[in-house]
């Protein structure tokens, strides 16, 4: 089945290491986003990828790097700058096109103590 | 960008039509009006879109303001699993490379009373 993956489900972390969260879609989609929520919160855009080799910092990039070397794969980094890393990380793809959808991953819940 | 407004919050007796506003005044003439929903602890799913013309799909129906300024989902049976936050946005294109951003707002928390 088509779809979208995020690993691990759950993630702990110590404060000042650097962790990489996992996002795989076999969709064959051009764009792929990257997404931080909060307890209770909105998503917030970190960064986003409308093509191989390619991305674009969102509205919260600070202490967040990406790449995207393959069409399939965006993994995030959340670096030790990230002040408040601990959060609910969302991934997401699509065409590109506006006038279809995107499709989520399951998403990451990163515990940093 | 363009922007959504949406209540921060809503309660709707179970079997009953939920209708649930979203405002987007600043919309332009090629931003296409997304829902979608976040169930706990979930990623959003999908739930319809359209540009000027109401939409039906099996989940939803979508109606769009004449001026496109608004637009408002309707479930038309509430059930328990339709407890959810329901996202109203845009797709906007941001760039003359088609550089497209998918941003959203803090939605509607939808509670469905049994």
């Amino acid at each position: 089945d088509g779809g979208i993956t995020q690993s691990p489900k759950y993630l702990f972390r110590k404060e000042g290491q650097n962790v990489t969260l996992s996002c795989e879609q076999n969709l064959n989609h051009d764009a792929m986003y990257w997404y931080r929520q909060d307890p209770g919160q909105g998503l917030r855009l970190i960064y986003y990828s409308q093509i191989v080799n390619d991305f674009q910092k969102g509205d919260i990039a600070e202490g967040y790097s990406v790449s995207r070397e393959k069409k399939e794969s965006f993994p995030l980094t959340v670096t030790s700058a990230q002040k408040n890393p601990t959060a609910f990380y969302l991934c997401a793809s699509s065409t590109g096109t506006t006038n279809t959808e995107a499709f989520f991953g399951q998403g990451t819940r990163l515990t940093v103590v | 960008d363009a922007k959504t407004t949406q209540p921060n919050s809503m309660e709707s007796n179970e079997e009953e039509p939920v209708h649930l506003p979203c405002n987007h005044s600043t919309i332009s003439g090629t931003d296409y009006i997304h829902w979608y929903r976040q169930l706990p602890s979930q990623g959003p799913e999908y739930v319809i879109h359209g540009l000027t013309s109401n939409v039906n799909n099996r989940m939803a129906s979508l109606a769009i303001a004449e001026d496109r300024k608004s637009s408002t989902l309707i479930l038309h049976r509430a059930t328990l699993r339709d407890a959810a936050v329901y996202y109203c946005i845009l797709r906007d294109i941001i760039s003359n490379f088609g550089n497209e951003k998918l941003t959203f707002g803090t939605g509607t928390r939808l509670t469905i009373i049994p």
